[in-house]
């Protein structure tokens, strides 16, 4: 299986701030068309996980512009501009190169100071 | 409105079976592949594996072939993740989702959670 690894792996942030987490993969997740097979999700306390990022930089629908994804290969970042109240909770990156074996980083955990 | 309503929480015994639903509604259940994922309470998700609901081709991680069992009906746009001897292990919040474009799970059922205990 392809092993992602997340830093920081807690993170409290303040609201208004800007908000990095890194995602590393033990293999490159640049498939043949050019394309990264990187997502990133959030999920809020209590509730299911909902996608923000897919494909390494493209924005999931609704997801505010505030929240932007990069990178290429075995290296990605998601970046959150300003930190609002409503972005606590856990961001997992997920490779989906290897289907079915889509696997998850451990997740960063995201709380106000 | 796209969504997937998963069946209610189950409290079971070691050694009973079980079977939990997630009724797909609002887009044509047969376009997209299901995937189930795992998420043990306090812990990280691990996905299981997918099926699709056309042909119910289904595929699953290893850690779970001959563990579960899935299946799909198309006359009521529902997927099923099955038990047939459950452990204390198998405690778990389970979650069904929708793959996109066989790379982003962009839609998600709000979770079944599982409690297996004697």
């Amino acid at each position: 299986d392809i092993v992602l690894t997340q830093s920081p792996l807690s993170l409290p942030v303040t609201p208004g701030e800007p908000a990095s987490i890194s995602c590393r993969s033990s293999q490159s997740l640049l498939h043949p068309n050019g394309y990264n097979s990187l997502d990133w999700y959030l999920q809020r306390p209590g509730q299911s996980p909902q996608l923000l990022i897919y494909l390494g930089s493209n924005r999931a629908s609704g997801v505010p512009d505030r929240f932007s994804g990069s990178g290429s290969g075995t290296d990605f970042t998601l970046k959150i501009s300003r930190v609002e109240a409503e972005d606590v909770g856990i961001y997992y990156c997920m490779q989906s190169l290897q289907t079915p074996l889509f696997t998850f980083g451990p997740g960063t955990m995201v709380d106000i100071k | 409105e796209v969504q997937l309503v998963q069946s209610g929480a189950e409290v079971k015994k070691p050694g009973e079976s079980l079977k939990i639903s997630c009724e797909a509604s609002g887009y044509t259940f047969t376009n997209n592949w299901i995937a189930w994922l795992r998420q043990v309470p306090g812990k990280g998700l691990e996905s299981m594996g997918i099926i699709h609901p056309a042909d119910s081709d289904a595929r699953y991680r290893p850690a779970f072939q001959g563990r579960v069992t899935f299946s799909v009906d198309g006359s009521t746009n529902t997927a099923y993740l099955q038990w047939n001897s459950l452990k204390a292990s198998d405690t778990a919040m389970f979650y069904c989702a929708r793959l996109s474009g066989g790379v982003s799970f962009d839609i998600w059922g709000q979770g079944t959670m599982v409690t297996v205990s004697s």
